[in-house]
């Protein structure tokens, strides 16, 4: 009930592509999804959070599509850049009563330039 | 600048040997956490703490101690490690805004292995 499933476990994108990556959640009463990114050797860091009350939440390049239906969430990395090369880690949290997250397993993204 | 400082960021110890884990935050963040970090496993929490004097048990506390007797500082202590507490640990903090996610962070990171 508590787990998030992450996929894929790692991902090879062409610098210009479209990087996608899956979450899917159980407990219903998960009500914010925070993305973090993690370069080698340091902590992750937000990337970009959306709550169920919208299905799509876009920065810059990074978008993230929420259903809640289907209680699903991916990341999208449009033009991909080899900057963007990190683990990327999926989380869901609880209305903030403990600020809860509970974290993906993650995905080791490498863009080739 | 702001962060959250984390000593040592590598150490290698023996079976049975205590030792701590230092982490301090200059943002005077309320909420304070501590991770582990593990290969198909993502990021599980061990404890976290609301404020100064408050603790709790995460998902992984076995093993673990914990204390918040200062605001900025939130030490982690094995008092007698093991091989299976071989990990990445991060330390991380944020605001405590109830019924809202604050975002979290995260130290760089101590790469603990008990022999």
């Amino acid at each position: 009930q508590q787990q998030v499933k992450q996929s894929p476990q790692s991902l090879i994108v062409q610098k210009g592509g479209i990087s996608i990556i899956n979450c899917a959640y159980e407990n219903t009463a998960f009500d914010y999804f925070p993305w973090y990114q993690q370069f080698p050797g340091k902590g992750p860091a937000l990337l970009i959070a959306i709550r169920p009350d919208v299905s799509e939440k876009k920065e810059g390049r990074f978008t993230i599509s929420f259903n809640k239906s289907a209680k699903q969430f991916s990341l999208h990395i449009m033009d991909s850049q080899p900057g963007d090369s990190a683990t990327y880690f999926c989380a869901a949290g609880i209305g903030g009563a403990t600020n809860k997250l509970i974290f993906g397993t993650g995905t080791l993204l490498a863009v080739q330039p | 600048e702001a962060q959250v400082t984390q000593n040592p960021r590598y150490l290698i110890t023996v079976t049975g040997k205590k030792l701590t884990v230092t982490c301090s935050q200059n943002m005077n963040h309320e909420y304070m956490s501590w991770y582990r970090q593990d290969p198909g496993l993502g990021l599980r929490q061990i404890y976290y703490s609301m404020n100064v004097e408050v603790t709790d048990k995460g998902d992984v506390p076995e093993g673990y101690k914990v204390s918040r007797k200062e605001k900025r500082n939130f030490p982690l202590i094995l008092e007698s490690p093991s091989p299976n507490q071989t990990s990445l640990y991060f330390c991380a903090s944020s605001t405590h805004d109830r019924g809202y996610n604050s975002p979290l962070h995260f130290g760089n990171g101590t790469r603990l292995t008990v022999t």
